[in-house]
């Protein structure tokens, strides 16, 4: 079945420099969507980023992510991170395979530190 | 903020009794999702909804979980006999029908067994 895997569980980062979280997945299917998710400290999570066309770079409030399918991989990065952005990222997909329910990775808690 | 409305914000019962928490979606969004996350903030997919139907939902929920989505009432969620292995912050989602479409999150439930 399809999964999708978000290998750190927790990034710490100095603010002001690059952040990235890795994102990679399994799936069968050709036609699927990408999506970033965060949340914040209880709040509820929110989409940050959706794609599904290969090799096109998305961007949102100064995150950016590239769908790359030759090597299953949806990485969120930010050129420069402020201490607004600790929070809680999720990668999820979702295909037909799974009737467009998301598939979630396990979570980065991601903590800027000054 | 949030246009998926959740409630109660906290839930506290004992082992064994009912819990019942609600959701009213977003105007306009027929597909509801139910997800348990947990201490480690995993999401779990517990059951989902276009309009009144189910469209999916896994073994826990078929056994000791209940939901339904009535025409022109919230939604809801019901533990029938409570564990302690249902504390957890349940997640209601809403979309749009057709395809891989973003999720809108309420703020969720927070149940505490004791």
């Amino acid at each position: 079945g399809d999964s999708v895997t978000q290998t750190e569980g927790l990034v710490t980062v100095t603010e002001g420099l690059p952040v990235k979280l890795n994102c990679t997945y399994q799936t069968t299917y050709l036609t699927i969507a990408f999506f970033w998710y965060v949340q914040y400290l209880n709040e509820a999570p929110q989409v940050l980023l959706k794609s599904s066309t290969d090799n096109k770079r998305t961007e949102h409030q100064g995150f950016h992510a590239t769908l790359h399918k030759s090597s299953s991989s949806f990485h969120l990065q930010k050129s420069s991170a402020q201490l607004s952005d600790s929070a809680l990222y999720y990668c999820a997909l979702s295909d037909r395979s799974s009737n467009y329910q998301l598939i979630w990775g396990s979570g980065t808690k991601l903590i800027i530190k000054p | 903020n949030s246009k998926v409305i959740q409630t109660p914000r906290y839930l506290v019962k004992g082992q064994g009794q009912k819990a019942k928490m609600r959701c009213i979606p977003e105007k306009g969004h027929p597909v509801v999702f139910w997800y348990q996350q947990n201490k480690n903030n995993e999401f779990k997919f517990l059951i989902n909804f276009q309009n009144q139907e189910v469209l999916q939902q896994i073994d826990m929920t078929e056994k000791r979980f209940s939901a339904e989505c009535p025409s022109n009432s919230p939604c809801s969620l019901e533990i029938q006999s409570s564990e302690a292995g249902d504390s957890a912050l349940y997640l209601c989602a809403s979309s749009l029908a057709g395809g891989p479409e973003r999720l809108f999150f309420g703020h969720g439930t927070k149940l505490s067994v004791l």
